[in-house]
């Protein structure tokens, strides 16, 4: 059974920083990972799309690597504004019963940027 | 662009009622997920449809059930509520089986 990690649980940064969200699965075998964006009762906004052929991918100030291999990936958010508080969770689609079609979620980093 | 619509937005009910939530997904996606989220949790995945069929079942309760229709959009019927069925409830869609997912707002579902 897939299992997704994600640490910090929790992270303080003032504004400006560049910081690294993390994420681990601990089954290889996986279609593709995404990173959404959950602000407080709010729906998931997806940020980023990685297939499992692919090392990295990049929009605006976000990139993400996927080292498939090792289980990790990495969410990159340079130059952190007090907008980008929300919590930010990763999700891998597995290879489950020969069909890709469900998203295991990781317990989320919960992001604070401050002024 | 067109996102997915869940509704209700909100819904409030009482133990043992009934309980309808409808997903209709961005056109032209043909995959359909539902999860729920429960309070400080990260979603859990209940059920998926490809093609109006279901596809793979998680963690839904027996007294819980869905459907994806012609028109591709999808319900989700809960039966006899428990407290403990208070939470959020997503809809996502994708197109095919592998490609990027999309999420709805959800629907807050409280039961009193």
């Amino acid at each position: 059974k897939q299992e997704v990690t994600q640490i910090p649980a929790a992270l303080s940064v003032p504004e400006g920083e560049n910081l690294v969200l993390n994420c681990s699965f601990t089954d290889s075998a996986i279609y593709n990972l995404q990173w959404f964006r959950q602000d407080p009762g709010k729906g998931l906004t997806s940020l980023l799309l990685i297939q499992s052929s692919q090392r990295e991918q990049t929009s605006g100030r976000l990139n993400a690597s996927l080292d498939k291999s090792s289980g990790r990936s990495t969410l990159y958010i340079a130059a952190s504004q007090p907008g980008d508080s929300a919590t930010y969770l990763c999700a891998v689609r597995s290879l489950y019963n020969n069909a890709g079609n469900m998203l295991t979620f990781g317990g989320g980093t919960r992001l604070m940027v401050k002024p | 662009a067109a996102g997915v619509i869940q509704s209700p937005r909100h819904l409030i009910k009482e133990k043992r009622e009934t309980a309808t939530l409808k997903c209709y997904p961005i056109p032209r996606h043909d995959t359909v997920y539902w999860y729920q989220q429960g309070p400080g949790q990260d979603p859990q995945f209940l059920i998926s449809f490809y093609e109006k069929m279901q596809s793979d079942k998680g963690s839904i309760p027996d007294r819980f059930s869905a459907q994806q229709f012609s028109d591709y959009h999808s319900e989700l019927n809960m039966s006899s509520l428990e407290l403990g069925d208070s939470a959020l409830y997503f809809c996502a869609s994708s197109f095919n089986l592998n490609t990027e997912a999309f999420f709805g707002q959800g629907t807050r579902l409280t039961v009193v």
